[in-house]
């Protein structure tokens, strides 16, 4: 079956600290791979997405992710965090040929201390 | 450029009533999809449309149904509201269906079912 897990529920970290939200997922066949940020309020954004390619993928406000085929992973990762950060984080993923039908992980709580 | 608009933004029904929500996609975008967002959950996938065809369905009971107008705009309905249909419904919007897909999401109709 389909599934995206994300193992970290909540994580608290201080500002300048570096993040690493962890997220696997199980598909079959090629896949396409997202990070969804939801900030307190607002809606949820797209962080960035990799299709193919560089398996390292750069996206906004400083974050970049590594496709890792081997351990079928998609981890999240920012040098130095900071306040404006806070917010839930979602890993997603996508048939390459179907993508419509995005599956969500449960998401992963940013908290940062100022 | 306007992103995607979703209304109501909020809605209170009682149990065994119907509701509609509404989304308007990015201008440009030919398919949309819905979602169910349950509290501490990620988004689950309802319906997508494109080109005002059905393009896949998730796991959800035939009380959901949706369709999509000529200007790609999309309505979903659910019928004999249930306590538990109570969520946040997120339509999402895209270019195109399928290989390399990228949805940009609403803000979301807040439902709550007493």
């Amino acid at each position: 079956a389909q599934s995206v897990s994300q193992h970290n529920h909540h994580v608290i970290l201080s500002e300048a600290a570096s993040l690493e939200l962890g997220c696997n997922y199980s598909y079959g066949g090629t896949v396409n791979l997202f990070w969804y940020v939801q900030y307190p309020g607002q809606h949820l954004q797209l962080l960035l997405k990799y299709f193919s390619g560089d398996p390292l993928v750069k996206g906004i406000k400083g974050f970049e992710a590594e496709f890792i085929k081997s351990k079928f992973s998609f981890n999240l990762r920012k040098p130095s965090v900071q306040w404006s950060d806070t917010a839930e984080y979602f890993c997603a993923a996508a048939g390459y040929s179907s993508a419509s039908k995005i599956i969500f992980g449960s998401g992963t709580r940013l908290s940062i201390r100022p | 450029d306007a992103g995607v608009t979703q209304s109501p933004t909020h809605l209170i029904k009682t149990r065994g009533q119907q509701v509609t929500l509404r989304c308007s996609p990015i201008s440009g975008h030919k398919s949309v999809s819905w979602y169910q967002q349950v509290l501490g959950q990620g988004p689950q996938f309802i319906f997508q449309y494109y080109e005002k065809e059905e393009r896949g369905r998730g796991n959800f009971p035939d009380r959901f149904s949706a369709r999509q107008f000529p200007n790609y705009s999309s309505e979903l309905n659910v019928n004999a509201l249930l306590l538990g249909d109570s969520a946040l419904y997120l339509c999402a919007s895209s270019l195109k269906s399928g290989e390399q897909e990228t949805q940009y999401f609403g803000p979301g109709t807040r439902l709550l079912v007493l």
